[in-house]
C-alpha cells in the first residue's frame, strides 16, 4: 500500500544550524517524491521533487533531499537555517500520471521551529 | 497559482445537511485532486480525478463523492455532513511530464460542521 511517515512531529533547532526532516515512504515501484512547505495560514509551495536520475535533488530555498531506495527514505536537509524557515513540512508519495497510479499521498507533516 | 479556485471559500452548515465544494480551473489540466487537512494528519487524501468523469477513492473517501463532468470543474460533496468532517479542504492540479510534475493548491475552504 502507499503511505508516506514523517516520524517528526515538531523540530526545534538554532538559527544557523543544520536540518533534517525524515521521510520514510511505501510504494510498489519507483515513486515520485516531494516536499512541501506550508507557513502559518498559507498555502503549500512545492520545495523540491524526485522523480528520476540523480537522487539528491536540488530544491528552493537551500534545500537539498537524499532519494536512498534501499532505506525508503528521503530526507530533507538544509546546512543553515534562517527563521524565515519555520513552518510545516509534509512529505509526499506518488507514481507517474498513469491513470490510477497518478494518486499522491502525503505524511501528517513536521513542524519546525527556529531557535532565536 | 496555476488558475485555480475554490468555492466557497468558508462555509458554516448543521450536520445532516448536504454539502458541495467546487474547484475550479482554468488551465485545462487533466488531473485533479480533494484532500482535508486536519492537525496531526497532515492531508489526506479524499478523491482524485485522471479526466473527465473518471474518478477513484483516496484515503478516507467514506461519507465523501465526486463528479468531474468537465475538464475544469471537480466537485466534492458531502451528502450528509457530521460534525468529523469539519476541516480546511484543499484541492489541487497536477501538471505532468517528469521535471514539470508538481501539485499546485487552491486556496482552501474552511467547513464547519455543527
Amino acid at each position: 500500500a502507499q503511505s508516506v511517515t514523517q516520524p517528526d512531529i515538531h523540530i526545534t533547532v538554532s538559527e544557523g544550524a543544520s536540518l533534517e526532516l525524515r521521510c520514510n515512504y511505501s510504494y510498489g515501484a519507483t515513486p515520485y517524491l516531494f516536499w512541501y512547505v506550508q507557513s502559518p495560514g498559507q498555502g503549500l509551495q512545492l520545495l523540491l521533487k524526485y522523480f528520476s536520475g540523480d537522487t539528491l535533488v536540488q530544491g528552493i530555498k537551500g534545500f537539498e533531499a537524499e532519494f536512498k531506495r534501499s532505506q525508503s527514505s528521503f530526507n530533507l536537509r538544509k546546512p543553515s537555517v534562517h527563521w524565515s524557515d519555520a513552518a510545516e513540512y509534509f512529505c509526499a508519495v506518488g507514481g507517474g500520471v498513469y491513470s490510477s497510479a497518478s494518486k499522491i499521498i502525503f505524511g501528517s507533516g513536521t513542524r519546525l521551529s527556529i531557535r532565536p | 497559482d496555476a488558475g485555480i479556485t475554490q468555492s466557497p471559500r468558508h462555509k458554516v452548515t448543521e450536520t445532516g445537511t448536504p454539502v458541495t465544494l467546487r474547484c475550479h480551473q482554468t488551465e485545462n489540466h487533466r488531473y485533479m485532486y480533494w484532500y482535508r487537512q486536519d492537525p496531526g494528519h497532515g492531508l489526506r487524501l479524499i478523491h482524485y480525478s485522471y479526466g473527465v468523469k473518471d474518478t477513484d477513492k483516496g484515503e478516507v473517501s467514506d461519507g465523501y463523492s465526486v463528479s468531474r463532468s468537465k475538464t475544469e470543474d471537480f466537485l466534492l460533496t458531502l451528502e450528509s455532513a457530521t460534525s468529523s468532517q469539519t476541516s480546511v479542504y484543499f484541492c489541487a492540479i497536477r501538471t505532468t511530464g517528469g521535471a514539470t510534475d508538481t501539485q499546485y493548491f487552491g486556496p482552501g475552504t474552511r467547513l464547519t460542521v455543527l
